[in-house]
């Protein structure tokens, strides 16, 4: 499969406690970007990276969230002193950044479910 | 800022009826808008984009920058296109990049038989 992964799928933790995701995404994208997505509602931009550059962050990532891409392959959100308000599901999305400067088609993966208790 | 309002949460339609799911949205710059499908199951995936004006699945979306919209139609309704579709937009402005995608809030289509 040469899609976006994402690992894991699922977690259960306790409130407090620190989580960390990963996302592998398509091998020749540059782009990458982290969603959130809560129960009845659309997806919600959190950040995202072009190579290892963070080049924005949403006003939602707390000083408790933090996204890295080190290599500028695959990434990781971590979440620290993790909040029930933070249960939803973490999607990451690739993409390969147009050379016109047109718009770039994001391809998602099957995200992670948080669930904290 | 940028802002993509789907005003139906369900719709129902029986097979072989026409479709027409509603997104609107609100932007100052250059938008470009997307639709995107979740089948039940399944990941998010991208149905069409406005900039390739082409019709998959038999689904075509027009952008009327008049009317700030970019509603979805389907003539006849399939069984299969039972899911869940967000309409999405991706905004330029002060000559930065495209980049974020600002997501509706989503619509369940039906399709009966």
């Amino acid at each position: 499969d040469t899609g976006v992964s994402q690992d894991p799928r699922h977690k259960i933790t306790k409130r407090g406690q620190n989580v960390t995701f990963r996302c592998d995404p398509i091998s020749e994208h540059n782009r990458l970007y982290w969603y959130r997505q809560t129960l009845g509602q659309g997806p919600e931009f959190l950040t995202y990276f072009q190579n290892e550059a963070q080049l924005e962050k949403s006003r939602l990532l707390s000083d408790r969230f933090s996204a890295e891409r080190p290599k500028g392959s695959f990434s990781t959100l971590e979440i620290q002193r993790t909040e029930q308000g933070d249960s939803a599901m973490y999607l990451c999305a690739s993409s390969l950044q147009q050379v016109a400067g047109g718009p770039d088609t994001q391809y998602f993966g099957p995200g992670t479910r948080l669930t904290v208790l | 800022a940028q802002r993509v309002t789907q005003p139906e949460k369900l719709l129902s339609v029986f097979k072989g009826a026409p479709v027409e799911l509603k997104c609107n949205y609100s932007y100052s710059g250059s938008p470009e808008l997307f639709w995107y499908v979740q089948y039940s199951r399944q990941r998010l995936q991208l149905l069409l984009r406005h900039i390739s004006r082409e019709s998959i699945k038999g689904f075509t979306a027009d952008l009327n920058k008049g009317e700030t919209s970019f509603h979805l139609k389907k003539p006849f309704a399939q069984e299969e296109d039972s899911a869940m579709y967000y309409c999405a937009l991706s905004g330029r402005a002060g000559g930065t990049s495209y980049g974020k995608l600002t997501f509706g809030q989503g619509t369940i289509l039906t399709v009966h038989p």
